[in-house]
């Protein structure tokens, strides 16, 4: 069935540190790929998407790159800041208005 | 815009007790879904409404859970009788509906404590 896996956390970087959070899935057909961010004490957020294959989403100086030979959109920043301390969840669309959620992976950023 | 609305935004009840969380979604959106979020099963999708009918409801845990949406502007999700392993935090959200690639804006959560 339908599943998306990623990376447990927690994940603690040093300030300005580069990030990565892995997520692969599993789906039927071509998926639309979103990265969602809940800051703490707050509803989820979306972050970045991508709707097909080698697209690129960014926002915020985080990149995820829809990448249908490894089935993976891992989350990448350059240069991590206080401010993105949140959970971050990756998420999958099959063709319909519902989405599938990983478990999220909880970074923290320390000065 | 608001946002979409949920009351309340903390609820504490004794086991047995009758629950309504509450939501509104934002204005125009045709989708309204309802998650539960815990540490062990991550955020599940309860059930979703297009147009105030209810599409899936399939994660819904069991009968004593059940939701409504009287209208465009409002829907409550209602656990009768509560249990103790219902503790969570509720999530709504909201939709668009113009693409199944829409964003889904969700509300900030109730966080249901059972006793």
């Amino acid at each position: 069935g339908n599943s998306v896996t990623q990376m447990e956390g927690p994940v603690t970087l040093s300030e300005e540190a580069f990030l990565t959070i892995n997520c692969t899935y599993t789906a039927t057909g071509y998926p639309s790929l979103f990265w969602y961010v809940q800051y703490p004490g707050e509803g989820l957020q979306l972050l970045l998407k991508a709707t097909k294959a080698d697209d690129k989403g960014s926002n915020k100086g985080f990149e995820a790159t829809y990448r249908k030979e490894t089935t993976s959109f891992h989350l990448e920043k350059g240069s991590v800041q206080v401010s993105d301390s949140a959970v971050y969840f990756c998420a999958f669309g099959a063709g319909s208005y519902q989405l599938t959620f990983g478990k999220g992976t909880k970074l923290s950023v320390i000065p | 815009d608001a946002g979409v609305i949920q009351s309340p935004r903390h609820e504490v009840t004794e086991m047995g007790q009758e629950v309504t969380l509450r939501c509104k979604p934002i204005s125009g959106h045709d989708y309204l879904f309802w998650y539960r979020q815990t540490m062990m099963r991550g955020l599940e999708l309860l059930i979703y409404f297009n147009n105030n009918v209810p599409i899936d409801d399939s994660g819904m845990p069991e009968d004593r859970f059940s939701a409504k949406m009287p209208n465009a502007s409002f829907s409550t999700l209602k656990i009768q009788p509560s249990e103790p392993r219902d503790s969570a935090v509720y999530f709504c959200a909201s939709s668009p509906g113009d693409t199944f690639i829409d964003e889904q804006y969700f509300g900030p959560g109730t966080r249901l404590t059972v006793t």
